[in-house]
């Protein structure tokens, strides 16, 4: 199984710029999760989605845009990239709420100049 | 609004020595996490504790909740090399997430 699959690995954008960060996990897991973590810090929570069609805001939820069309895919959008958006995005998904910890992508190492 | 603390958040030790991680959050929760992310990596889920008293052992590491304190402790017993990493808590919100620490970055010295 390959888990959870997060593409690109690393990217540089302009400011103003826009891109999808991809997720796909194939462990049928419900609940997907994309957070952010700044260098030296925890991670926050952008988006998170509890089944298709079903996705609500995290805590820094601002400059981002999500969709959960299957179970598989969690993509994330950035629109208009600003240098605050610079940081490492992590997909994780789980198989449900509370009991279980969670399976993290390997990352997306963003760069916005 | 949840508030999670680890300290310390950087910690040197020499190999064989013993050490705690402390986690302690601000508001009532039932369910505690443990991470570990080496350099570059993801994180690797290491223990999810889900009750008061909780206790979960993995070789050299074990971890303990008490909610009552909103209080875990990641203990690291005869510490060697390859526990060098980041180990993040990690606090259910009963909100559909998690809450993490900072992190304590701990490098384990010959």
């Amino acid at each position: 199984n390959a888990g959870v699959t997060q593409t690109p690995k690393f990217r540089i954008l302009k400011i103003g710029q826009s891109m999808t960060l991809q997720c796909t996990q194939d462990m049928n897991h419900n609940y997907m999760y994309w957070y952010r973590q700044d260098p030296g810090m925890g991670l926050k929570l952008i988006y998170y989605s509890v089944g298709a069609g079903i996705t609500d805001k995290g805590e820094v939820p601002n400059g981002y845009n999500v969709s959960r069309s299957t179970t598989e895919d969690f993509p994330l959008r950035l629109e208009l990239a600003a240098p605050s958006q610079t940081s490492v995005y992590f997909c994780a998904s789980s198989y449900g709420w509370g009991s279980y910890g969670y399976t993290f992508g390997s990352g997306t190492r963003l760069t916005v100049v | 609004e949840l508030k999670v603390e680890q300290n310390p958040l950087f910690l040197s030790m020499q190999e064989g020595k013993n050490y705690t991680i402390y986690c302690n959050y601000s508001t009532t929760s039932d369910r505690l996490y443990w991470y570990r992310q080496d350099p570059g990596k993801s994180l690797e889920s290491l223990f999810v504790l889900l009750s008061n008293g909780a206790v979960k052992q993995e070789g050299r590491l074990m971890a303990s909740l008490d909610t009552k304190a909103r209080l875990s402790t990641l203990h690291i017993t005869a510490a060697v090399h390859d526990l060098s990493a980041t180990y993040f808590c990690a606090v259910d919100t009963n909100n559909n997430d998690m809450r993490f620490g900072a992190g304590t970055r701990l490098t384990v010295k010959p």
